[in-house]
């Protein structure tokens, strides 16, 4: 499985925008970039995905480095519920989620 | 969005017997559904895939005698724990991608602990 590296933790301030950053230097031609995102004592949720175009969509936007290498999840006006962890995962079609250990987000009032 | 739910939400068992968890997903059919398990502070960690009308496979180092799965039918999967010991407790997740499979919709978990 392709991996990707993500900072641990980051911290943010309520309604400033966040840049949570993903590397992903052996991401092959045919994977996908998801995130997805996983509150306190819940079962992860789907934020975005892409593959080469920048992404928008309500809850975030996805911005794809040209050659592929790294990401960036962009939430534009953070809020006390997106604290979370952030998942960047690799992947391919119908293939399985494989996790890593994502960033813990903190969301300051 | 799909959903998926997982039931129960939280499970308490005595040592020795045997918990079942359901995943259904309820506005689409799953041909194949995931299961996870997630120990506090850490990711989640696949534990097998579950293909209905036939058999799961499982992930390197799980063990299927311990952690029977059933994909019954096309919105129903299931998880039975047999024999559960206090190391099984954890935070069990089931997932499931409706159509090609891009976008995978998770359920809500299920927290067991063992006493």
């Amino acid at each position: 499985d392709a991996k990707t590296t993500q900072p641990n933790s980051m911290e943010s301030n309520e309604e400033e925008p966040v840049h949570l950053p993903c590397n992903h230097s052996t991401i092959s031609g045919t994977d996908y970039i998801h995130w997805y995102r996983q509150l306190p004592s819940q079962g992860p949720e789907y934020v975005i995905h892409g593959l080469t175009s920048n992404v928008n969509n309500r809850m975030a936007s996805l911005a794809i480095a040209e050659d592929r290498k790294s990401s960036t999840l962009i939430l534009h006006r953070a809020t006390l519920r997106d604290a979370a962890v952030y998942y960047c995962i690799l992947k391919q079609g119908a293939q399985k989620l494989v996790f890593g250990q994502g960033t813990r987000l903190t969301i300051n009032p | 969005g799909a959903v998926v739910s997982q039931h129960p939400s939280w499970v308490i068992c005595k040592s020795g017997t045997s918990v079942k968890i359901e995943c259904r997903s309820l506005d689409f059919q799953a041909t194949t559904m995931f299961w996870y398990r997630q120990f506090p502070k850490q990711s989640l960690m696949l534990m097998a895939t579950s293909n209905e009308g036939s058999k799961a496979t499982y992930e390197q180092g799980v063990e299927k005698d311990k952690f029977l799965i059933n994909h019954a039918s096309l919105t129903l999967s299931t998880l039975t724990v047999t024999s559960a010991h206090p190391e099984d407790s954890s935070f069990y997740i089931c997932s499931a991608p409706p159509g090609q499979g891009n976008v995978a919709f998770f359920g809500q978990g299920t927290r067991l602990t063992v006493v």
